[in-house]
């Protein structure tokens, strides 16, 4: 079955640039009409939807984050990628990817964001 | 962004049924339907019910979701020590073009 599994540094200082990517396995991500997520996590709070996108490169983003966040897509790796700009010490938390309606998900990836 | 109303927590005894709500707007639960993923301690979510209330392979069917309106429900029945976990809904919201999710519900189970 598709599995997914994030990866990147778990440690980023504040204004700089976080970059994390999502492999798939277990399926290409072309196969199906799906959407592939990402989703982030605080410690001891809720879950936020940052952004998707489809394996042609159409993506949504969470109107809120917006302006920082791009989604983007390697056909050929089976990967899709995270970059959230001038991050701050609220951007703090563990990072999930997920497919179509949020199934299956990532093991996640703590990052933090302190000088 | 405007996410979907939850209970922060919400309680049982072993063998009883819990429902937890999920309260939302035309935009969203209105108009799509909502899904719910159950967290275990120091894990990934896992997607619970889907479509309203539809469950995935392998979720036992002591776990139900339903819709009306703008609000959902995930009830519990047959209530285990196992099923304390945080429980979250969401759903696709036609404004924010975008998914919300409730605050999440945490189970505890007494």
């Amino acid at each position: 079955q598709v599995q997914l599994q994030e990866s990147g540094p778990g440690l980023v200082k504040p204004s700089q640039t976080l970059s994390l990517t999502c492999t798939v396995s277990g399926g290409s991500i072309t196969s199906g009409s799906y959407y592939w997520s990402w989703i982030r996590q605080p410690a001891g709070k809720g879950l936020e939807w940052i952004g998707r996108i489809y394996n042609s490169g159409s993506t949504n983003y969470n109107p809120s984050l917006k302006s920082r966040v791009t989604i983007s897509v390697d056909t050929s790796k089976n990967q899709f990628y995270l970059k959230v700009s001038s991050v701050t010490a609220a951007d703090t938390a563990v990072y999930y990817c997920a497919r179509g309606w949020f199934d299956p998900w990532g093991q996640g990836t703590l990052v933090t964001v302190s000088s | 962004q405007s996410g979907l109303t939850q209970p922060p927590s919400a309680s049982g005894t072993p063998g009883q049924r819990v429902t937890i709500s999920c309260s939302g707007s035309s935009s969203n639960i209105g108009t799509n339907t909502v899904n719910w993923y159950q967290q275990l301690p120091g894990t990934a979510p896992k997607l619970l019910i889907y479509s309203n209330n539809q469950r995935p392979s392998g979720v036992p069917d002591r776990f139900s979701g339903s819709k009306s309106g703008t609000s959902a429900s995930l009830a519990i029945s047959g209530l285990q020590s196992e099923d304390e976990a945080d429980y979250y809904c969401a759903a696709w919201d036609d404004s924010l073009n975008g998914w919300v999710f409730g605050g999440g519900t945490k189970l505890t189970v007494l």
